[in-house]
């Protein structure tokens, strides 16, 4: 079992739709999650970081976080063809050494 | 505006040659890292810092080597360049050993092996 899971996709939702992203990881000692969107052929950049149980929003962007089933997902409402890239996840464990691992990435189509 | 520049951003070398990939960044962050990624693929850690004169190998084996002589400069150095060096180099930093901030990317430098 990898420490931290996507669906490589594509995930393809039509233009307006919610995206919903997921991401499980596999250390119940993770304190920290991150979302990360990669365009293709560019460098990630941090789009979300959520560390509490719960909802976090960010515009259109909605990171949720479920500690107690070791998963957390990214929802993009309104999508647009603009959000059409890889999404990486990203979880910082701290028990034992410190780890900052990725996900391989989940390929976003928002079609127009 | 990046904070974190990476050079060149393209490179195309014979094999056996002795190449350096820069990367500096004005953020002030004691860690870096270097990842290796191709196409398409996901991520791999090659080399980490975590202040001058401190380096570390990362996941992924690695025939290149790292320096941290500043904080703000981290470059990574093949002594002879193979065709499976060819991918593209990431450089990132990141502000907090808590880890309560996320990795900023350099722009990246595709490396061709010929």
């Amino acid at each position: 079992q990898k420490e931290v899971e996507q669906n490589s996709g594509p995930l393809s939702v039509p233009e307006g739709a919610i995206a919903s992203l997921n991401c499980t990881y596999s250390d119940r000692g993770s304190q920290s999650f991150f979302w990360y969107r990669q365009y293709s052929g560019k460098s990630p950049e941090l789009i979300m970081s959520i560390y509490s149980n719960g909802d976090k929003e960010d515009g259109r962007f909605t990171a949720q976080l479920n500690k107690a089933s070791q998963y957390v997902s990214l929802l993009i409402r309104d999508s647009q063809p603009s959000d059409s890239a890889t999404y990486l996840c990203a979880v910082l464990t701290t028990s034992g050494t410190y780890k900052y691992i990725f996900g391989t990435g989940t390929r976003l189509k928002v079609l127009a | 505006e990046a904070d974190i520049y990476q050079t060149p951003r393209y490179l195309v070398i014979g094999t056996g040659k002795k190449i350096t990939l820069e990367c500096s960044q004005t953020m002030g962050h004691d860690k870096m890292y270097w990842y290796q990624q191709d196409p398409g693929m996901e991520l791999h850690l090659i080399h980490y810092s975590y202040g001058v004169n401190s380096t570390e190998k990362g996941d992924l084996s690695s025939e290149s080597t790292v320096s941290r002589i500043r904080t703000e400069h981290f470059p990574l150095t093949l002594e002879s360049a193979r065709p499976s060096h060819t991918s593209q180099y990431l450089c990132a930093s990141s502000e907090s050993y808590q880890g309560n901030y996320g990795y900023t990317f350099g722009s990246g430098t595709r490396l061709t092996v010929v």
